[in-house]
């Protein structure tokens, strides 16, 4: 299976302002996806990161808050966009490979805004 | 969509007793089935997984079971320990499918405490 790098691990940020997350698979995949868990809760999938195109969003997420990019096979980022408190959780990416029915995840990043 | 729902949402069991957590399934189409389990602060780690070609599958003191009809599937945890002790999260999906059926959904989670 994949292996991701995830950074940042964890960053506490001011209120209005933003924050990018990196996700690099170690080889290419098929999908990337990106996910919220807010503390205690389940992995809630905020979108499907699309190489060279706009990501596909789940209800409830947009794009001016949580724009995406997936430059290549290997690469995504999440922007967490003009945060309040209530953003604060934990972000993961996951990835699959094509033809492999398996998931793999980052180690996820904690975010605290205040 | 694809709706998964999971029992129980907390499971306190004896060190050395076995622990089943159960999830349903919503989408006919969906046909692997992951178990993830998350201990504080670190990412989910698949501990089993099965297919809709398969009923059961066993792996040490792990089991799945899968009923395709009744559109539920269930983990079975044998001759628990305490380092068992974790949130555990069962998931759906049809990674080969289309759309939206190729993500991950999740179920909401069940905390396992085994107590020594």
């Amino acid at each position: 299976s994949a292996v991701i790098s995830q950074k940042p691990s964890r960053d506490i940020c001011q209120r209005g302002t933003s924050l990018t997350i990196q996700c690099q698979v170690d080889s290419q995949v098929t999908m990337m996806f990106w996910y919220r868990q807010q503390p205690g809760q389940s992995l809630t999938l905020i979108a499907t990161a699309n190489q060279g195109s706009e990501a596909t969003y789940e209800s409830g997420f947009v794009i001016d808050k949580f724009p995406i990019s997936r430059p290549n096979l290997t690469f995504s980022t999440l922007t967490v966009s003009n945060m309040s408190p209530e953003d604060s959780s934990i972000y993961l990416c996951s990835d699959r490979h094509q033809g492999s029915y398996g998931y793999t995840f980052g180690s996820g990043t904690r975010l605290t805004v205040v | 969509g694809e709706n998964v729902e999971q029992h129980p949402s907390t499971l306190s069991v004896q060190e050395g007793d076995s622990a089943v957590i159960k999830c349903t399934y919503s989408d006919s189409a969906s046909n692997y089935f992951p178990w993830y389990k998350q201990e504080l602060g670190k990412r989910p780690q698949l501990i089993i997984d099965i297919r809709s070609n398969v009923g059961e599958k066993k792996d040490q003191r792990i089991a799945v079971t899968l009923n395709k009809t009744a559109k539920h599937f269930s983990l079975h945890i044998t001759e628990t320990q305490p380092e068992d002790s974790a949130v555990y999260f069962c998931a759906a999906s049809n990674p080969l499918g289309s759309g939206s059926a190729r993500q991950l959904t999740f179920g909401s989670g069940t905390q396992l405490t085994v107590l020594p």
